[in-house]
């Protein structure tokens, strides 16, 4: 099946500073989409990246999709603590309709004040 | 918003009991999937299901079994509780024609003692 290989597992950051998680894949993606879960919480989505080499901003969120259509990040400008949380990639299962997902193993992130 | 309930946010059972999870959501969503989550391995598929009665083995299905027998309701079954099956259990479920994620339940945190 499917495989998104994400990094780093654990980003210890400062208040402040700027934060990058990493999806990759060795198979070209439909999409990618990308979740967030606080701690103690349930995963919620954030948003999906359909087009080649697209971009998309939520406010100091910034979404990329490769030109291949291969891996993703997710940046964070200037992270608050309400930044913490777990952060996961996701991808659908190619040749499928069904509408399953393959999740990366998430990047815990952590923000010290 | 969909809303995805899962019965119990807290469950402790007994080694070879019988569990039931229980899953509902309020969208009529085709796609209804059931993960585990255990710290350090992400979110692990145990089976979804993509109409009524219809069900796909996921990636960790062993000790396991589902039902849907109406379209909003999504049961997870452990047929004999081990100790190891003890972890958080999140419910999602996802429009499969739709633009747009899955939305997870608050999830169970099932103790098997």
């Amino acid at each position: 099946g499917q495989q998104v290989m994400q990094i780093p597992q654990y980003q210890h950051v400062q208040e402040g500073e700027d934060f990058t998680t990493y999806c990759n894949s060795s198979t070209t993606l439909s999409n990618i989409q990308w979740y967030k879960q606080r701690p103690g919480g349930h995963p919620v989505f954030l948003i999906q990246l359909v087009k080649s080499g697209e971009v998309k901003k939520q406010k100091r969120l910034t979404f990329q999709f490769g030109e291949a259509k291969k891996n993703s990040s997710l940046h964070i400008t200037a992270t608050q603590t309400t930044d913490v949380g777990t952060y996961f990639c996701a991808a659908p299962d190619r040749g499928s309709t069904l509408g399953r997902l393959y999740f990366g193993r998430g990047t815990q992130l952590t923000v010290w004040p | 918003d969909v809303k995805v309930t899962q019965s119990s946010r807290y469950l402790v059972k007994r080694t070879g009991e019988k569990v039931f999870l229980e899953c509902v959501q309020d969208m009529d969503h085709e796609n209804m999937f059931w993960y585990r989550q255990d710290p350090g391995l992400g979110l692990r598929l145990i089976y979804f299901s993509y109409d009524v009665k219809m069900k796909e083995k996921g990636d960790i299905p062993e000790g396991y079994s589902v039902s849907r027998e109406k379209k909003e309701r999504f049961s997870l079954i452990l047929e004999s509780a081990s100790t190891n099956q003890t972890s958080m259990y999140l419910c999602a479920s996802h429009e499969r024609r739709g633009f747009g994620g899955y939305t997870f339940g608050s999830g169970t945190r099932l103790t098997v003692v």
